[in-house]
């Protein structure tokens, strides 16, 4: 069974569109959430933590569903350079223990 | 502005030899990590290390892996006896500095075994 699960996209969306990525978790011992990105062969960097209070930085906004095991992240006003894939992350045990979705696939055309 | 370093970039090896990945965390961090990613596929979390000893590691991390940090700068990953599926990107990662809860990721070192 996965633990973090994501829609793999590709996500085709025009500059200055909102797109939303949903990701769900089967662990209920996470404690911690975060949203990572990670461009075609790179490493991957964070983008922002997730809190249950929810979350803005920018034109993204990240929102966690503890009851329903549900990650989400908003992106407002689309750039080219978002294009990227977007990891759902999960911590257990104060960031020892891991886990990454596979990722969602965002390409943001002109 | 300080990051994870890791060497070599790609490293190319025959299946059944032994290959040590090198890894420089950030200087201030506590917590060390090791990841792979297989082309196509998911990052999958290997090690966590603290205090000179591993904190957690997954199914993955069976006898075939050991990590190790020699000095009090590098964290290296030992893979012995390599087989064909442990060809992957592989990535460091560090934590613990002002920002606790962000791991900052090495550019990766690419392993290909033959």
């Amino acid at each position: 069974r996965k633990e973090v699960e994501q829609d793999p996209g590709p996500f085709n969306v025009p500059e200055g569109a909102t797109v939303a990525f949903n990701c769900t978790y089967s662990n209920s011992a996470s404690q911690s959430f975060f949203w990572y990105r990670q461009d075609c062969r790179k490493e991957p960097k964070l983008l922002m933590s997730v809190y249950s209070s929810g979350n803005e930085d920018g034109r993204f906004t990240a929102q966690l569903n503890r009851a329903s095991q549900y990650i989400s992240l908003l992106i407002r006003d689309s750039k080219l350079s978002d294009s990227a894939t977007y990891l759902c992350v999960t911590c257990e045990g104060g960031y020892q223990k891991v886990t990454f979705g596979i990722g969602t696939k965002l390409q943001v055309i002109p | 502005e300080p990051e994870v370093t890791q060497t070599p970039s790609h490293q190319v090896t025959q299946m059944g030899q032994e290959v040590i990945l090198r890894c420089v965390p950030i200087s201030n961090h506590l917590y060390f990590y090791w990841y792979r990613q297989i082309l196509g596929q998911k990052v999958e979390f290997l090690v966590s290390f603290y205090n000179n000893e591993i904190s957690e590691k997954s199914e993955i991390f069976d006898d075939q892996f050991s990590v190790e940090r020699p000095d009090g700068s590098n964290f290296t990953l030992k893979i012995r006896s390599t087989k064909l599926e442990d060809s992957a990107m592989y990535f460091c990662a560090s934590s613990g500095g002002a920002e606790a809860n962000e791991q900052f990721f090495g550019p990766g070192t690419r392993l290909t075994v033959l």
